[in-house]
């Protein structure tokens, strides 16, 4: 079945850039269908989604994040990447990555159906 | 942006009891909701989608109903495996809720 695993560094120092990479396994990116989001979680506390690309290329940004989120997809690597610049302590948080679909019958309803196991990014000095 | 308000932020049941959790959109999302449970040290897991449709492997226990601005999640009969914190999230903008923590009374 479909899996994904986030990748990058733990540690980033404030003013740098976050880049975090998903790799996803037993299923193909380019087939269409899904949207491949971002979501974080601060330290105890809730949910925040950042942002999806689709196979195409085409992005969509939480407007609070837009300005400093980058989310790009290698289709031949199978893997779809965050930047997030010009981080400070606010941005320290678990990183998933996750699948979302698109579930119609008559309507269409969508929700994140497969998630990576999450990587803590922490940003200090 | 909608906001998501889960209520109560924590809820404590016994083994075997109903829980009922809400979760209310700050306008309407129709049937735009899906729930997720999050246990600690894990990735959430897709519960519902659609407001109440269970999805794949979810058992008949869990069920979830509303539309428009109010929601409930409901599992009728709490298994030790159910203790957890869920989250309501809505398909529009893709906002979460801040979460109710079931934990055992």
């Amino acid at each position: 079945q479909v899996q994904l695993q986030e990748s990058g560094p733990g540690l980033v120092k404030p003013s740098q850039t976050l880049s975090l990479t998903c790799t996803v396994s037993g299923g193909s990116i380019s087939s269409g269908g899904y949207y491949w989001s971002w979501i974080r979680q601060h330290p105890g506390k809730g949910l925040e989604w950042i942002g999806y690309i689709y196979y195409s290329g085409s992005t969509y940004y939480n407007p609070s994040l837009k300005s400093r989120v980058t989310i790009s997809v290698d289709t031949s690597k199978n893997q779809f990447s965050l930047k997030l610049s010009s981080v400070t302590a606010a941005d320290t948080a678990v990183y998933y990555c996750a699948r979302e679909e698109a579930y119609c019958g008559g309507d269409c309803y969508n929700a994140f159906d497969i998630w990576g196991q999450g990587t803590m990014v922490t940003v200090s000095s | 942006e909608i906001v998501m308000t889960q209520s109560p932020a924590t809820l404590s049941v016994s083994p075997g009891e109903r829980a009922t959790l809400s979760c209310r959109a700050s306008q309407s999302v129709s049937s735009n909701l899906a729930w997720y449970q999050q246990k600690p040290g894990q990735a959430p897991r897709l519960l519902i989608y659609g407001a109440s449709t269970r999805a794949t492997g979810i058992p008949a226990r869990f069920s979830g109903s509303g539309s428009g601005t109010e929601f409930t999640l409901t599992i009728s009969s709490l298994q030790s495996e159910d203790f957890a914190v869920y989250y309501c999230q809505q398909y529009n903008n893709w906002t979460f809720g801040q979460g109710t923590k079931v934990e055992i009374k």
